[in-house]
């Protein structure tokens, strides 16, 4: 089982849909961290967080530490947000941190 | 500020030859890393290195060696290539220096093809 897992996979939604992408994992964590792929390959960090809840425009980040689960909720979903998002977790191991990836899942925002 | 950068951006090789990627990073970010992506995967890391003069096994390092040249740059060296890796690789700086975790950024990536 991967230390990281996201659902769905996969995700078609309408402009204009309220999305939510899952992710659990199953290590002790000092961050969470959510991370865009655009088509072209460019990966782009969107949050970091260890508790609570986090905003940047049309996005939304929470955390539950106990339940060791996150979410990514897109509000008034736009074709331009189709890209693949990635959950990420940061664990210290001796020296210093190490991340590991979730899969990822692909959004197609349709007009 | 160019951020995290890396060449090339794309490269094909055939089985037995070698090939360095090289990033560099303008943030001056203490650490460092290298990750491929395979379809269906995530991010899987090969080497970082925490600061400037030290470097690390990752995940799969298997077949890769690194330099930490600076504190800029940061390369990745594939001495004999394989078609195993086959891959989309990624180098990313952060400056957590240890003390607690940080955003990584990461460059553009570099799409290899070993034939």
């Amino acid at each position: 089982k991967n230390e990281v897992e996201q659902s769905p996979q996969n995700l078609t939604a309408q402009e204009g849909e309220f999305i939510t992408i899952n992710c659990s994992y199953s290590v002790g964590i000092s961050a969470l961290h959510w991370l865009q792929q655009h088509p072209g390959g460019g990966i782009v960090s969107l949050f970091m967080l260890s508790s609570g809840k986090k905003k940047h425009g049309r996005l939304i980040a929470t955390i539950n530490i106990q339940e060791k689960h996150s979410s990514l909720h897109i509000t008034a979903s736009h074709p331009r947000d189709s890209a693949v998002y990635i959950c990420a977790v940061t664990t210290r191991n001796t020296g210093g941190f190490k991340t590991i990836f979730g899969a990822g899942t692909r959004l197609f925002v349709k007009a | 500020n160019a951020g995290v950068t890396q060449t090339p951006k794309f490269q094909v090789l055939k089985t037995g030859q070698s090939m360095t990627l090289q990033c560099a990073q303008d943030m001056n970010h203490n650490s460092m890393y290298w990750y491929r992506q395979d379809p269906g995967m995530g991010l899987r890391l090969i080497y970082y290195s925490a600061s400037e003069g030290t470097t690390d096994k990752g995940e799969v390092p298997n077949g890769y060696n690194v330099s930490r040249l600076n504190k800029r740059e940061f390369s990745l060296r594939l001495e004999s290539a394989a078609p195993s890796q086959t891959s989309v690789y990624f180098c990313a700086s952060s400056d957590d220096r240890g003390r607690a975790p940080d955003t990584q950024y990461f460059g553009p990536g570099t799409r290899l093809t070993v034939l």
